[in-house]
């Protein structure tokens, strides 16, 4: 069975400092990949995904990740954090082919102090 | 273009009673699946449904049922509600792949 790893439960950072969440996975093959972010009271929101090709992806809002197949990881990172980026972090795994079942880990929830 | 919707956006249920949610998915989207969100944790998938059948299911009781109309809207019936059963409930709609699979804003349901 896969899972998917966020380490970091929750993580405090500065207006305008830089910032990178974790997410490990465990799958026999590469799967695909998402970031979902979701405010308080609100549904998810896909900030990114790769499915295959170039591993840095560039997402909304000024987000990027990269894969790392020997890592099996895919982490967030955003080089300037605003304020309003202050939400819960998903991120989420999806095995092709098979029915689009996304597992998702537990989150990490990002406080933005001025 | 209307995302997915889902209602109500809040229901408060007593333990053992049976409760209905409902989801449109986003125009041109054919399968629906639901997920369920307990606080402080990532959703859990509960089934998806495509062509008005049940095509994959997670690990939830036959309590969690569903349905999908010819028009591709959905339902989620949980009965016999358990204080457990208290979560966010998420409806995403897709076209049949992961490419495009949209998330509605939920159902908050409270079992008393």
């Amino acid at each position: 069975a896969q899972s998917v790893t966020q380490p970091d439960i929750h993580i405090t950072v500065s207006e305008g400092a830089s910032l990178e969440l974790r997410c490990n996975y465990s799958y026999g093959a590469t799967p695909y990949l998402f970031w979902y972010v979701q405010s308080p009271g609100q549904g998810l929101q896909l900030l990114l995904k790769y499915f295959s090709g170039d591993t840095l992806v560039q997402g909304i809002k000024g987000f990027e990740a990269e894969f790392k197949r020997s890592q099996s990881s895919f982490n967030l990172r955003k080089p300037s954090v605003h304020w309003s980026d202050a939400a819960e972090y998903f991120c989420a795994v999806v095995r092709p082919n098979t029915g689009n079942q996304f597992y998702f880990g537990t989150g990490t929830s990002l406080t933005v102090i001025p | 273009d209307a995302g997915v919707t889902q209602s109500p956006t809040h229901l408060i249920k007593t333990r053992g009673q049976q409760v209905t949610l409902r989801c449109s998915p986003k125009s041109g989207h054919d399968t629906v699946s639901w997920y369920q969100q307990a606080l402080g944790q990532g959703p859990q998938f509960i089934f998806q449904y495509y062509e008005e059948e049940e095509r994959q299911r997670g690990n939830f009781p036959d309590r969690f049922s569903g349905h999908q109309f010819p028009n591709y809207s959905s339902e989620l019936n949980v009965n016999a509600l358990l204080l457990g059963d208290s979560a966010l409930y998420l409806c995403a709609s897709s076209s049949g792949t992961a490419d495009g699979y949209t998330f509605g804003s939920g159902t908050r349901l409270t079992v008393v």
